[in-house]
């Protein structure tokens, strides 16, 4: 299953939201369906799972959504820290697979 | 909380082995249900998943490595390790263990290990 992931850069203001997308090569079972954040240096750091669901302590300026094939991340209330490349994840079918990040950066 | 962390060489050259073990702490590898993963990334972006393991269960990988990876599990260590079998430079990359896979998200990460196939 391909994820293809849009778009590639995001470049906003604090404050401001942002929607990330992510869109699968075949339906998907929503509840197999993850976010992550990773900032440079690190380990990527889930945030959603379940397409909707937040992780332990991820705020709720972070939500999920679908439709079909189609997924989306938004972000609101935009801080500095929220830079960081933000990947999409099926975990229906195997092989597992990311989609290739989206930069989101905060200026 | 659980906590994962990785170990193994750094530098390796071509057709070598590549051996790399994952250590997990605050949790036992073989309580619950949970699947036990390997991904790597060559660069900041590009995220692949290697295989999984279950301490009950047969290890799965990923087709794409063709055969060349073993993955197996250590219940007395609570350890879990990766081999990869006849390395090139296209597996550079930074090696994640982390707990999920197998319809679970990956919730738990260990720091990465940095990982070079050069002559």
């Amino acid at each position: 299953i391909v994820l293809m992931q849009s778009p590639a850069t995001l470049s906003l203001s604090p404050g401001e939201s942002a929607t990330l997308s992510c869109r699968a090569s075949q339906i998907i079972g929503s509840i197999y369906f993850a976010w992550y954040q990773q900032k440079p240096g690190q380990a990527p750091r889930v945030l959603i799972y379940g397409a909707s669901s937040r992780a332990t302590g991820i705020p709720d300026r972070f939500s999920g959504s679908w439709s079909g094939t189609n997924f989306a991340l938004t972000i609101n209330r935009l801080e500095p820290e929220d830079s960081a490349i933000y990947f999409c994840q099926q975990y229906a079918g195997s092989p597992e697979t990311f989609g290739q990040g989206t930069r989101l950066e905060i200026k | 909380q659980v906590q994962l962390v990785e170990s193994g060489p750094g530098l390796l050259k071509p057709s070598q082995t590549l051996s790399l073990t994952c250590t997990v702490s605050g949790g036992s590898i073989s309580s619950g249900d949970y699947y036990w993963s390997w991904i790597r990334q060559h660069s900041e972006k590009g995220l692949e998943w290697i295989g999984y393991i279950h301490y009950k269960e047969n290890p799965y990988n990923n087709p794409s490595l063709k055969g060349r990876i073993s993955i197996s599990v250590d219940t007395s260590r609570n350890q879990f390790s990766l081999n990869l079998l006849s390395v090139t430079a296209a597996d550079t990359a930074v090696y994640y263990c982390a707990r999920g896979g197998g319809h679970h998200h990956f919730d738990f990460w260990g720091q990465g290990a940095p990982v070079t196939v050069s002559s």
